[in-house]
């Protein structure tokens, strides 16, 4: 069964970092690309990242270039979001999903929460 | 990259069918045929029903399905059941590696 769990959510402050983490199961990890999508409270859904199987490629929404970055490791079977420079409009369930061009698996989310 | 338009609501009695439309350009929904629907219940992950504009997941029902026409892509809800009351999305490829999501719609049971 495949199974998707993310971790590291939490209150922070504006201009401040957190780092989130997806541990994946039930399927072969390196085998596939992943992707990072977010959902502001009781709004709509915002993909915001993803990376290759090796980690070579990435890609970011232009919202998120230069603060957040989407990493891997493949040996813990691991899929990770650095998110640097905070903003309130950065507060949302940010879901890990296995890729590439159809989200065909989902974690359930952690909430994170940009506030002073 | 904007979002794609999808009618906020849409509803149905049992038994009925429901469809929800999903809007995009020549950039993304007229130029790949990786259009995906998500339906979403409050407070649940996204889970996929339609990838690759009309195709079904094993074990989501047939009830479920997918069209694309131009720019404009659609899901039907056919026999409705209470447990079909959710949020639902679209999402399509946008291409260099983009994707973008519709704005939702959710769906009643009446």
């Amino acid at each position: 069964e495949v199974q998707l769990v993310e971790s590291g959510g939490g209150l922070v402050q504006p201009g401040g970092s957190l780092r989130l983490s997806c541990a994946a199961s039930g399927f072969t990890f390196n085998n596939y690309w992943m992707t990072w999508v977010r959902q502001a409270p009781g709004k709509g859904l915002e993909w915001v990242a993803n990376i290759k199987q090796d980690g070579s490629e990435k890609f970011h929404v232009d919202s998120v270039k230069g603060r957040f970055s989407i990493s891997r490791d493949n040996a813990k079977n691991s899929l990770y979001l650095q998110m640097n420079s905070l903003r309130a409009e950065d507060t949302a369930v940010y879901y890990c999903a296995r890729s590439p061009l159809t989200f065909d698996y989902w974690g359930q989310g952690t909430l994170v929460t940009v506030s002073s | 990259q904007s979002a794609l338009t999808q009618p906020p609501s849409a509803s149905g009695s049992p038994g009925q069918s429901v469809t929800i439309s999903c809007t995009g350009t020549s950039s993304d929904v007229g130029n790949y045929d990786y259009v995906s629907w998500y339906q979403q219940h409050p407070g649940k992950a996204p889970k996929l029903m339609i990838y690759e504009v009309s195709k079904r997941p094993s074990g989501v029902p047939d009830r479920f399905s997918g069209s694309k026409s131009g720019n404009t892509a659609s899901l039907t809800v056919s026999r409705l059941q209470a447990e079909d009351e959710a949020d639902y999305y679209c999402s399509s490829y946008a291409g260099s590696n983009n994707f973008v999501f519709g704005t939702g719609t959710k769906v009643t049971v009446l």
